[in-house]
């Protein structure tokens, strides 16, 4: 979704280095939320925010930290990267929920990040 | 959150009618079962979501029974280009999504 991009959409960098994935959106989203997904796994979810001054870990949150710098951006940051967090990282956003229901979630492109 | 479980893969061909069918025994009442469509190296696109009976709209029909252990996506006549991972998901009301490790749908000429 154009809305919902993405920084940088590659990657490649050594064990060891701090990185930090952006994303952005202009679609006026509350919600945001950091994906990872591996060959054959899926989608993970690292972490998720539903506004700025919230954060919550997902289900792999170790070596990985966020900061929601505004309501429109989500960076994602590995400290020290090491070789298993290379996969696709996605980005995602949903509109704030009401009552039970609940609302889609719009994915950016993705990152491919290779740590060697 | 309720975990889900639907096929690995599935073939069909041009034309076709597919359904996909995945269990989810412990769905809780304020859950909804939705679908995303995934092509390669591209972010997950969502295409239908229901809570009971049946869901329509212009890409795919959802089927879920009346006591919502499982439901069904419904892909009408289906063409190359729907070729992609279909992922089921039951909850997110709170907005966390799990995705399982889906089904990879292969539609050949």
């Amino acid at each position: 979704d154009a809305d919902v991009t993405q920084t940088p959409r590659n990657r490649i960098t050594k064990t060891g280095k701090r990185i930090m994935l952006e994303c952005s959106q202009t679609k006026g989203h509350d919600r945001m939320y950091w994906y990872r997904q591996d060959p054959g796994l899926g989608l993970r979810l690292i972490y998720y925010s539903f506004d700025v001054k919230d954060i919550n870990k997902g289900e792999i949150s170790d070596g990985y930290s966020v900061s929601r710098q505004a309501q429109a951006k989500f960076s994602l940051s590995l400290e020290s990267a090491i070789p298993n967090q290379t996969a696709l990282y996605f980005c995602a956003t949903s509109d704030t929920i009401t009552g039970s229901s609940y609302n889609e979630q719009f994915f950016g492109p993705g990152t491919r990040l290779t740590v060697l | 959150l309720a975990k889900t479980t639907q096929p690995i893969s599935m073939d069909s061909y041009e034309g076709q009618e597919v359904n996909i069918t995945c269990s989810h025994n412990n769905i809780a009442t304020n859950d909804y079962i939705t679908w995303y469509q995934q092509f390669p190296s591209q972010g997950p696109r969502f295409i239908i979501q229901g809570y009971k009976t049946k869901v329509t709209n212009e890409v795919a029909s959802l089927f879920i029974p009346a006591d919502r252990k499982s439901s069904t996506l419904s892909l009408p006549r289906v063409s190359l280009s729907d070729t992609a991972v279909y992922y089921c998901l039951v909850g997110g009301s709170q907005g966390n999504l799990i995705f399982g490790k889906g089904t990879k749908l292969s539609v050949k000429p």
